[in-house]
């Protein structure tokens, strides 16, 4: 399998739940990354991973937990969420270690909270 | 304030014509501009880049052109196909901050009507 591979593709959860979203990449890459869309918005970015180490977090609520344990793995972790937080939630990897490096998504896990 | 604006969120253009897509950016920090398209259920893929220091790159059927004077870039599909129907993003960033400052904007829906 090739590619940025993301489970669930689609997901409903409680305001009181807990779930994870899960990321994985072939690609041999050293970066990894969060992002959301929501309706009619530009995507967000939320958490970047390089080498395993978080170098962005762009003030995302702390209901929103990412972990890295690998260069090829990477999850977010959810707890208490709110409906505003319904979205897209794509993962994206790349090279890392150099700038302008094009950005490879994942298909997305598609978020309802109701 | 959204940095990079698409104000056009729908656009359909008949097959074998050329489709135009414009996006505008404010911050002059920008050097770095990509094209990524998303068909439904998928994630984004790369289309197309620019740096700055060009004001054209063509690939195929593909050209995007960067005024940077008008801080305003646009992507030139011809001749357009059916499978070109997705949705475009285009995205910049400041290359010195490395891919992780990428700013997209909110897309533009291409219809290519057969």
């Amino acid at each position: 399998e090739t590619g940025v591979t993301q489970t669930p593709r689609h997901l409903v959860m409680g305001m009181t739940n807990k779930k994870s979203l899960k990321c994985e990449q072939h690609l041999g890459h050293n970066a990894m990354y969060w992002y959301k869309q929501s309706a009619k918005k530009p995507l967000e970015l939320m958490f970047v991973y390089s080498l395993e180490e978080r170098v962005e977090n762009n003030s995302v609520p702390s209901r929103f937990s990412p972990e890295c344990p690998n260069s090829s793995h990477l999850f977010l972790h959810l707890h208490t969420l709110q409906p505003e937080d319904s979205a897209l939630y794509l993962c994206a990897s790349s090279r890392g270690g150099s700038t302008n490096e094009k950005l490879f998504f994942g298909s997305g896990t598609q978020l309802s909270v109701l | 304030d959204q940095q990079v604006k698409q104000n056009s969120p729908s656009l359909s253009v008949q097959e074998g014509r050329i489709s135009i897509l414009n996006c505008d950016y404010t911050n002059s920090m920008f050097d770095y501009f990509l094209w990524y398209k998303k068909y439904p259920a998928e994630g984004p893929t790369f289309l197309i880049s620019i740096s700055s220091i060009k004001d054209k790159n063509e690939d195929g059927r593909f050209t995007v052109f960067l005024n940077k004077s008008a801080k305003h870039l646009s992507l030139h599909i011809v001749p357009s196909q059916p499978g070109d129907s997705a949705v475009y993003f285009c995205a910049a960033s400041r290359g010195n901050f490395g891919n992780e400052k990428l700013t997209f904007g909110t897309g533009t829906r291409l219809t290519i009507i057969p």
